[in-house]
């Protein structure tokens, strides 16, 4: 069984402070997809990684895959209320059709 | 920007009722998935179909379950014989050859 695991399960900060989300596997991945989804709505794409050690920027989120391509990470900088919500990673295998395993997710507070 | 959409937004339905969500997949895509989230749990994988038919499905893809692209832009998921532990959101995915999976804003089925 592919499992991701994410951590911290919840994080509650302040507005202007730094967070760092994990997503772990003993799995390889071809690629690694980061999510955001708020209450009620689909996942929406945040950034795809497919190298090992490929680190990706998205304005103030930074998103890197392991070097194994078991596990990656999604760094925010000086977090701001909007970026409250639910983070989720997913991984898809080599072959097969890009079937998506997700991990459950990390929710994230951000407060003014 | 192009995006996956479905209908219904909410189904209610009673137990051993036939239902049928909707989806339509963005247009030059030739991948499309199903997923499935239970309330508080993962996003789960349930079938990815191509080139008309299912090219892989999850242990919970059971004989209930149906998919059909009856059109050039329809993609749609029926369960055949409801059953309580159906009531979950229901998301469709969709892909380009070689892109990554967009997701629709979900279909959130109620079973009493």
């Amino acid at each position: 069984t592919q499992l991701l695991e994410q951590s911290p399960q919840f994080l509650s900060i302040q507005e202007g402070e730094n967070l760092t989300v994990y997503c772990n596997s003993s799995s390889v991945f071809s690629s690694l997809q980061w999510y955001r989804q708020e209450p009620g709505e689909g996942p929406v794409l945040l950034v795809t990684v497919v190298t090992g050690g490929e680190v990706k920027k998205l304005k103030r989120l930074t998103f890197q895959f392991g070097d194994a391509r078991k596990d990656s990470s999604l760094h925010i900088t000086a977090a701001q209320p909007g970026d409250t919500g639910l983070y989720l990673c997913a991984g898809a295998r080599d072959g097969g059709y890009n079937k998506l395993i997700f991990g459950a997710g990390t929710r994230l507070a951000v407060h003014p | 920007e192009p995006e996956v959409t479905q209908t219904p937004s909410h189904q209610v339905t009673q137990m051993g009722q036939e239902v049928i969500l909707r989806c339509v997949p963005i247009s030059n895509h030739l991948y499309f998935y199903w997923y499935r989230q239970i309330l508080g749990q993962k996003v789960e994988f349930l079938v990815s179909f191509y080139n008309n038919e299912i090219s892989e499905k999850s242990e919970i893809f059971d004989d209930q379950f149906s998919v059909e692209r009856p059109d050039g832009s329809n993609f749609t998921l029926k369960i055949r014989s409801t059953k309580l532990e159906d009531s979950a959101m229901y998301f469709c995915a969709s892909r380009a050859l070689g892109g990554e999976q967009y997701f629709g804003p979900g279909t959130r089925l109620t079973v009493t």
